[in-house]
């Protein structure tokens, strides 16, 4: 059975800091990973999708890395901002692929 | 290009009562999957639909189940609801079944069970 933790469950930081949010999971036969973003009372809005293929994946002030063969993964924000506070989420395939098990996520504030 | 709508956004239901939450898929998306997240949890998930068909089902009761139209649009509906239930439901679209491609979620409903 899949598990996937993440680390620290909360975090705050002043604006500026670059940041880094970690993801483990028991299962390393996953074929991607996903990280996603998500506001107090919202949805889910996906940020990155990583291959297993692939060792890390970009986006603007994010990156994140893969590491199938240790089950982790790391989100790296660049130079924070009060707009980043949010909850962050990882998620990966499990069973048929049909089914994404999430983290319980990393909540981030940003103080200006 | 219109994103993933769920309706309706919130809803406050007495125990043992029923109830449907509806949910518009992304535009060319065949896959909607339901999620349930609890306060300060991660997402779990319930049961996807792919092509009108249920293609994966989490650990949830019978008393949990869902449609998939010829549109795509889904409905999860929830019999005899316990005090438990209470969560935000979440549904997601995709374009494929075994989640390689980005899941687009909607807002989600917020049901309160008392």
């Amino acid at each position: 059975k899949q598990e996937v933790t993440q680390i620290p469950a909360a975090l705050s930081v002043p604006e500026g800091e670059n940041l880094v949010l970690n993801c483990s999971f028991t299962d390393s036969a996953i074929y991607n990973l996903q990280w996603f973003r998500q506001d107090p009372g919202k949805g889910l809005t996906s940020l990155l999708l990583i291959q297993s293929s692939q060792r890390e994946q970009t986006s603007g002030r994010l990156n994140a890395s893969l590491d199938k063969s240790s089950g982790r993964s790391t989100l790296y924000i660049a130079a924070s901002q009060p707009g980043d506070s949010a909850t962050y989420l990882c998620a990966v395939p499990q069973g048929g692929s049909e089914k994404l098990v999430f983290g319980k996520g990393t909540k981030l504030t940003v103080n200006p | 290009e219109t994103g993933v709508t769920q309706s309706p956004t919130h809803l406050i239901k007495t125990r043992g009562q029923q109830v449907t939450l509806r949910c518009s898929s992304q535009s060319g998306h065949n896959t909607v999957s339901w999620y349930q997240q609890a306060l300060g949890q991660g997402p779990q998930f319930i049961f996807q639909y792919y092509r009108e068909e249920e293609n994966g089902r989490g650990n949830f009761p019978p008393r949990f189940s869902g449609l998939q139209f010829p549109n795509y649009s889904s409905e999860l509906n929830v019999n005899a609801l316990e005090l438990d239930d209470s969560a935000l439901y979440l549904c997601a679209s995709s374009l494929d079944p075994i989640n390689n491609s980005p899941l687009h979620f909607g807002n989600g409903t917020r049901l309160t069970v008392t």
